[in-house]
Order: structure tokens, then sequence, then C-alpha cells
């Protein structure tokens, strides 16, 4: 069956530190991947796309990466905030116009 | 830029009511509009795809004359629970995307139904 699992459901951290989310999928074959934050009571809030044929992209503090031999992005919030603390989703873009979205990773960065 | 306004932002009514949930595209035309449908702590589900002037398309298993789907304009797609029942509650969110090509998707901030 396909699923697109992350990381723990909640993950902590430090002030300053790196945090890392993982976004590992099975039985896809994306053609993009996204990712958004989503605060309580609220829409999701685009981040970050990259393509497959694409390993790495970097938007300010944050860096996504793409391994489509193991399926998985990896999401990394360098110098994290308390602002920072939000639900993380990845989705999966399967044809420009398919979206499927993971379990979330709740991120609580703490001052 | 890009923003989508969806309405109304919370609603409880009576299990029978039908309830409508608009979603409008306020500074892009929207060539697609998604709907989702979220529960507590739970990920977001694609319950629709749809696109401006055609039969909104449906995931398995989401029932079609449950959830009705109209996307008359490139700025408005609505959604209408028939006949609610206490099971269709839950956190409605709508998207949508401009243009052509690889799109991030733009979402509205969601529609809370409680059916009573």
């Amino acid at each position: 069956s396909q699923k697109i699992e992350q990381n723990s459901e909640a993950l902590n951290i430090q002030e300053g530190k790196t945090a890392t989310l993982t976004c590992n999928y099975t039985n896809y074959s994306p053609a993009y991947l996204q990712w958004y934050r989503q605060d309580p009571g609220r829409g999701p809030v685009f981040l970050l796309l990259i393509r497959e044929n694409e390993k790495e992209k970097r938007k300010e503090r944050l860096k996504v990466t793409f391994d489509t031999t193991l399926k998985q992005s990896l999401f990394h919030i360098t110098a994290s905030q308390p602002a920072d603390s939000a639900t993380y989703l990845c989705a999966l873009d399967i044809s420009g116009n398919q979206f499927y979205f993971g379990t979330g990773t709740s991120l609580t960065v703490i001052p | 830029g890009a923003v989508v306004s969806q309405h109304p932002s919370w609603v409880i009514c009576k299990s029978g009511t039908s309830v409508k949930i608009e979603c409008r595209s306020l500074d892009f035309q929207a060539t697609t509009m998604f709907w989702y449908r979220q529960f507590p702590k739970q990920s977001l589900m694609l319950m629709a795809t749809s696109n401006e002037g055609s039969k909104a398309t449906y995931e398995q298993g989401v029932e079609k004359d449950k959830f009705l789907i109209n996307h008359a304009s490139l700025t408005l797609s609505t959604l209408t629970v028939t006949s609610a029942h206490p099971e269709d509650s839950s956190f409605y969110i709508c998207s949508a995307t401009q243009g052509g090509g690889v799109q991030p998707q733009h979402f509205g901030d969601g529609t809370r139904l409680s059916i009573l």
C-alpha cells in the first residue's frame, strides 16, 4: 500500500539547535516533494519545493534534501527559534496535480 | 500575494442540514482547487481535485453525492456537504494553485464543521 510517514509525531529541540525532520514514502514515484508549515487551526503554508532531479534546496535557515533511491526527504531548520514551533508536513506531488500529505511532525523549540 | 479565503471559518448545525463552504482565490486565478479533510492530530486527506469548468475528480472512498464540488469560476470553488451527519464533523481545508507547471498550493484557513 502507499504510505507517507514522517518521523515521530512530536519533536522537541533546544533553541539554537538544528531540527531535522524526515519524510519517508513507499509505493509512490513523486515528481516533486513539498514541505509545508501548519499552525493550530490554520491552513498549511508552503515552505519549499524540491524536484526529483534535485538533491538539495535551501531557503534562509531551511534546507531540504530529496533521495529518490531511499525514498526519503529530510527537512532541516538551522538555528531553530521558538517561533519555528509548528507542525511540518511533507507532500508528494505525483503528477503535478495530485498531492498526498504525510502524517506531520509537531516541532517544539524550547527557549 | 496568492491569498486564499475560505468561508465560513466554523459552522455548527443540526444533523440532516446541508452546508456550503466557499473557497476563493483573492489575488490570482486558480486553475486547480483542492479540497481536504483533516481529523485532529492527523494529516490532510485529499478529497477531490477540481478544475474550473469541469467536474471534480474525487479520491477513492469519497462519496461524490455526499460532497458536492462546484468550480464555476477561476476564483471560486464550493464544497457542499449534503445531509450532514455527526460523522461528517471535521476540519475542511481548500487550496488552490495558479498557472501551469509545478506550483505550490495556497491554502485557506479551513472550516471547522460540527454536526450535532
